[in-house]
């Protein structure tokens, strides 16, 4: 069975300081990962996604992720925080299989001091 | 591109009536669909899977006569509250997996509805 683990339910930086949001897997495959982005009362948008290609993946708004398979993780980080950042932000794992099931971790809420 | 939609964003109902909620992938055609649920600070729950012209797929737990789902087209599934009770308030949320991507598991989210059963 697949898994996901957020370490953090929350997090808090300064304006411009690096973001690190911690995720890692579970899984018997070689899984997809994705972070996925909330902000209040919306749903969720796609920050990047890791489908077996580079393992450091570059997505929206300036966030990477690392795959590191030894460790199975799959890290967000930003250099440089903006106030805009301030959002839940969601780990998720798919096993690709038929039906496409995405397993969430339990988010991080990302707070952006100024 | 990869837009998805939901109507309503919001609703108030009244306990005992039911409810529709519709998602609509706007520029690209789902294979599959899944429906959400999400409770004040936490995760999103899987409630179901849908398929455009089968059955949906029910998680554990998630009574299927109670959310009726329908997958009528590659474009629109909807989600149906019957006789909504107050612990049916939540966040419900959809999303669509891309034809295109699908060998990539991407899923695209709908914005939400917020349903509040009074």
């Amino acid at each position: 069975a697949q898994s996901v683990t957020q370490l953090g339910s929350h997090v808090s930086v300064s304006e411009g300081a690096l973001v690190l949001l911690r995720c890692n897997y579970s899984s018997s495959v070689p899984p997809y990962l994705f972070w996925y982005v909330q902000y209040p009362n919306q749903g969720l948008q796609l920050l990047l996604k890791y489908t077996s290609a580079a393992t450091l993946v570059k997505g929206i708004n300036g966030f990477e992720a690392e795959f590191k398979k030894s460790e199975t993780s799959f890290h967000l980080t930003k250099p440089s925080a903006h106030m805009s950042d301030a959002a839940e932000y969601f780990c998720a794992v798919s096993d690709g299989g038929s039906q496409g099931n995405l397993i969430f971790g339990k988010g991080t809420k990302l707070s952006v001091k100024p | 591109g990869a837009v998805v939609s939901q109507h309503p964003s919001w609703v108030i109902c009244k306990s005992g009536t039911s409810v529709k909620i519709e998602c609509r992938s706007l520029d690209f055609q789902a294979t599959t669909m899944f429906w959400y649920r999400q409770f004040p600070k936490q995760s999103l729950m899987l409630m179901a899977t849908s398929n455009e012209g089968s059955k949906a797929t029910y998680e554990q737990g998630v009574e299927k006569d109670k959310f009726l789902i329908n997958h009528a087209s590659l474009t629109l599934s909807t989600l149906t509250v019957t006789s909504a009770h107050p612990e049916d308030s939540s966040f419900y949320i959809c999303s669509a997996r891309d034809w295109a991507s699908a060998s990539t598991d991407t899923q695209y989210f709908g914005p939400g509805t917020r349903l509040t059963v009074l």
